[in-house]
């Protein structure tokens, strides 16, 4: 069965970092696009950044640009979601999810993280 | 990155029939075939409902349809059920390579 699973998320300090991990079975995790989705308590979604399938090109969002980076381990089916001088309005439920153009088909459980002093 | 227009709430009884719009612009809804919709209950993660405008994924009840004319797509649901009760979002990949999501729907099934 195809999962994406979440880890890290928590509690940090404006200006600090956490790094966020989605780990892909039952797939091929080189041949997708993996996207990081983000919702404010009681608020939409908001996309933050995907990855392309081939791992060679990166975007993103203009609320998270400079201080947002994504790097992918192949070997370990795994993207990972770098966050750096974070802010209370990062605040929010992270997802990652697969897909590219098309959609994003598979969600992984979602990560709470919190900023505040 | 200016978010899709979606209407904040529609409602319908069981049986009926309601429909969801999501309007962006030329260089992302009208310009490519790449709108998805996502149900979301509460406190789960999204599921795609329709993607490539107008597709199905495999166990998504085919009362569920999606459409496009220009830079308005729509999410039709026939045959309102209980279960469909959720919020609803539209996306699409941009111009530009990046995904916007639009500002939501609460369905209430009364």
């Amino acid at each position: 069965e195809v999962h994406l699973v979440q880890s890290g998320g928590g509690l940090v300090t404006p200006g600090g970092s956490l790094r966020l991990s989605c780990e892909g079975s039952g797939f091929t995790f080189s041949n997708f696009g993996i996207a990081w989705v983000r919702q404010a308590p009681g608020k939409g979604l908001e996309w933050v950044s995907s990855i392309n399938n081939r791992g060679d090109s990166t975007y993103f969002g203009d609320s998270v640009k400079g201080r947002f980076t994504l790097f992918r381990d192949t070997a370990k089916s795994s993207l990972y979601l770098q966050m750096n001088s974070l802010r209370p309005e990062d605040t929010a439920m992270y997802y990652c999810a697969r897909g590219d153009k098309w959609a994003l088909d598979i969600w992984g459980q979602g990560t709470l993280v919190t900023v505040s002093s | 990155q200016s978010a899709l227009t979606q209407p904040a709430s529609v409602s319908g009884s069981p049986g009926q029939s309601i429909t969801i719009s999501c309007t962006g612009t030329s260089s992302d809804v009208g310009g490519y075939n790449y709108v998805s919709w996502y149900q979301q209950n509460p406190g789960k993660a999204p599921k795609v409902m329709i993607y490539e405008v107008i597709n199905r994924p495999s166990g998504v009840p085919d009362r569920f349809s999606g459409s496009k004319s220009g830079n308005t797509a729509s999410l039709t649901i026939s045959g309102l059920q209980a279960e469909d009760e959720a919020d609803y979002y539209c996306s699409t990949w941009t111009s530009s390579g990046t995904r916007v999501f639009g500002g939501g729907t609460k369905l209430t099934v009364l």
